[in-house]
């Protein structure tokens, strides 16, 4: 079964720590990969698809097909990351809906 | 241009009256999906339309629940005899097409069912 796995439900950083915000998926062919963000009153939005390869706001995530996972990482933790964020997959069947894991809060403390 | 918008943005209703959602796609997207938010729960997937047609609903919690889109834009969700358990946020969500990987969401509606 297609299936979005992030672990933790809450993840409390340092200020200028390095965040990694874990990403597992199972899917049996080659899925495209996001990450979504929400931030306090606003609305979720894209942060970034793996197929882009680039780094948005300091963050990036690297598909590892062998561990199925899709990590996020940032070296530098600021406050205005606290958010909530969801890992998603898209599979390459057209017309398969995106599937979202249960997300992860992100708190950046001072 | 103008993004995903929902109505209302707020809806307290008693238990046991129906409600409905609206939801307004991004003009030209095929794709629409509703899901729900709720503490705890994370994202929570309900159904989706490509079109008019609904290819899947095996997300809706119970038989309370439906969808439909018409025209291929606007697409409502009601809850039957709500229940204090259907209380969280109704997110909207749309898409170029099912092919096209990023959804753009809405505000949401935050449904309060006292």
């Amino acid at each position: 079964a297609q299936r979005v796995t992030q672990p933790e439900k809450l993840l409390s950083v340092f200020k200028g720590a390095p965040v990694e915000l874990k990403c597992n998926y199972s899917y049996s062919g080659s899925p495209e990969l996001f990450w979504y963000v929400q931030y306090s009153r606003q609305r979720l939005q894209l942060l970034l698809r793996h197929i882009s390869r680039e780094s948005i706001k300091g963050f990036t995530a690297d598909l590892n097909k062998g561990e199925t996972s899709f990590h996020l990482k940032k070296p530098f933790a600021q406050e205005e990351d606290s958010a909530m964020y969801y890992c998603a997959l898209r599979p390459m069947n057209r017309d398969d809906k995106i599937i979202f894991g249960k997300g992860t809060r992100l708190h950046i403390l001072p | 241009g103008a993004g995903v918008s929902q109505s209302p943005s707020n809806k307290v209703t008693e238990k046991g009256k129906d409600v409905e959602l609206r939801c307004d796609p991004i003009s030209g997207h095929t794709a629409l999906y509703w899901y729900r938010q709720s503490l705890g729960q994370g994202l929570e997937f309900l159904i989706y339309f490509q079109g008019n047609s609904a290819p899947d609903k095996s997300g809706l919690p119970s038989d309370r629940f439906s969808a439909e889109r018409t025209g291929g834009s606007v697409s409502t969700l009601t809850i039957q005899r709500t229940q204090q358990e259907d209380s969280a946020v109704y997110l909207c969500a749309s898409s170029l097409g099912t092919s096209a990987g990023e959804q753009y969401f809405g505000p949401g509606t935050r449904l309060t069912v006292t």
